[in-house]
């Protein structure tokens, strides 16, 4: 089925380790995105890419790093994991140029330690 | 304050209830207006979505948008156990380039 695919679906992490989190579509989606979401919290924005070649801070990006590696594929790096960074990681794309919704992968629910 | 308010519930109905899920918002530049819906352990997917002011009706979901108030709603008829998921408001202005997103609302329909 199309959609949007992450890798893993399940980490756990020790404090200090490092992870990359995968995320690839096959939509032909120009737009890619990453959130977390936490309780109370609802879904936050860490960082985006409007088109392949471009990378852009969202609400949260501290302790994150990203990149848009072609363009069916963006991934989500953390440096140096913090139990702060405890929480579900969604991946998201769409059409560029339109103000449709999103389509949303199943997430990588991440522990750290 | 956030743009987006959303009460976060949890809302609790029985088997054939009307529901009534709301969001408030202070951007009057956001122009577009979804509602997502987002079952336990999965990613949230889309329901409904509008443009502007206006309704919007699928089957027994209705979408409104109150532009002068700052207020969408989603209503569902008949509601059933399978409609028991996190709703989550999204909005976005015209020139935007993301989504602004509301909490999200936790509904339990019981048979």
């Amino acid at each position: 089925n199309a959609g949007v695919t992450q890798t893993p679906k399940f980490q756990v992490l020790k404090t200090g380790q490092s992870m990359t989190l995968q995320c690839a579509q096959d939509m032909n989606h120009n737009s890619m995105y990453w959130y977390r979401q936490d309780p109370g919290m609802g879904l936050r924005l860490i960082y985006y890419s409007a088109s392949e070649g471009t990378t852009d801070k969202g609400e949260v990006p501290n302790g994150y790093n990203v990149s848009r590696l072609n363009k069916r594929e963006f991934s989500l790096r953390l440096e140096s994991a913090a139990p702060s960074q405890t929480s579900v990681y969604f991946c998201a794309s769409r059409d560029r140029g339109g103000h449709y919704g999103y389509t949303f992968g199943s997430g990588t629910r991440l522990t750290v330690v | 304050q956030k743009e987006v308010e959303q009460d976060p519930g949890p809302l609790s109905v029985p088997e054939g209830a009307i529901v009534s899920l709301n969001c408030t918002y202070s951007n009057s530049a956001f122009q577009y207006f979804m509602w997502y819906r987002q079952y336990s352990r999965k990613g949230p997917e889309l329901l409904m979505y509008t443009y502007s002011s206006g309704n919007k009706e699928d089957g027994r979901f209705t979408a409104q948008v109150d532009k002068s108030s700052k207020y969408i709603s989603l209503f569902i008829r008949d509601s059933q156990p399978s409609d028991s998921a996190t709703y989550l408001c999204a909005m976005e202005e015209t020139s935007g380039s993301r989504l602004t997103f509301g909490e999200g609302t936790q509904l339990t329909v019981n048979p």
